[in-house]
């Protein structure tokens, strides 16, 4: 199945807060997970991934983490800024090419 | 440098034309996808490429028909144009390694209205 939902989630977050955008995936056999970031009127630009073999990654200011006994996945931004502003999707992929999007989280960051 | 490049930006046209949207990546990879986004901003594959191999055809209506000349060109043709296409088409390319996927870079986007 597809992990997606039916709305468009909005978090709301105080600049300078950290930020964590939640994601449930529904595909046991997914190994590969992406997170996208999609400003408005552009394509989505990656942030970071995770394979299956790992539970936590982190880069600059963004931690990636991966539960698979519940099939979760999150983002932590650390230090929101109005930049970050944006609409973020998780993604996943079962080793080949077809990878299945989220419903996306819209991320506000007021000033 | 532009890494994927999509053209036209916006596209406005009327039921039943046909229309084309042509796709380019400069960075060397072998596969490249074409996504349809709706207004509730649902990324939804279409279609897949591999060295010029259709991969995968997500059920799309046989009116769209992609085309791969080479590896960094993927371009999308639609027949007989309906409302229900109006939406934000993304192309995107990746590298596959050893059947393990990798980051997808995607281009602009071309918004279809059809009216």
């Amino acid at each position: 199945g597809e992990s997606v939902g039916l709305h468009l989630p909005t978090l709301s977050v105080q600049e300078g807060d950290n930020s964590i955008i939640n994601c449930a995936y529904s595909n046991s056999a997914s190994d590969y997970f992406i997170w996208y970031k999609q400003e408005s009127g552009k394509g989505p630009q990656f942030i970071i991934d995770i394979r299956s073999n790992m539970d936590k990654r982190q880069g600059q200011r963004v931690t990636v983490l991966l539960n698979k006994t519940v099939k979760h996945l999150s983002l932590q931004i650390a230090a929101t800024q109005p930049g970050d502003s944006a609409v973020y999707f998780c993604a996943e992929n079962t080793g080949g090419f077809k990878t299945i999007f989220g419903a996306g989280t819209r991320l506000f960051v007021k000033a | 440098d532009t890494a994927v490049s999509q053209t036209p930006k916006y596209l406005v046209t009327q039921m039943g034309n046909d229309k084309s949207i042509k796709c380019e990546q400069n960075l060397g990879h072998d596969t490249m996808y074409w996504y349809k986004q709706d207004s509730k901003k649902f990324l939804k594959i279409m279609f897949s490429y591999n060295n010029k191999e259709l991969i995968i055809n997500e059920t799309v209506p046989n009116r769209f028909s992609p085309k791969s000349p080479d590896k960094a060109h993927l371009n999308l043709h639609i027949n007989s144009l309906e409302l229900g296409d109006s939406a934000v088409y993304f192309c995107a390319s990746s590298q596959q390694l050893a059947a393990q996927a990798g980051e997808q870079y995607f281009g602009p986007g071309t918004r279809l209205t059809v009216t």
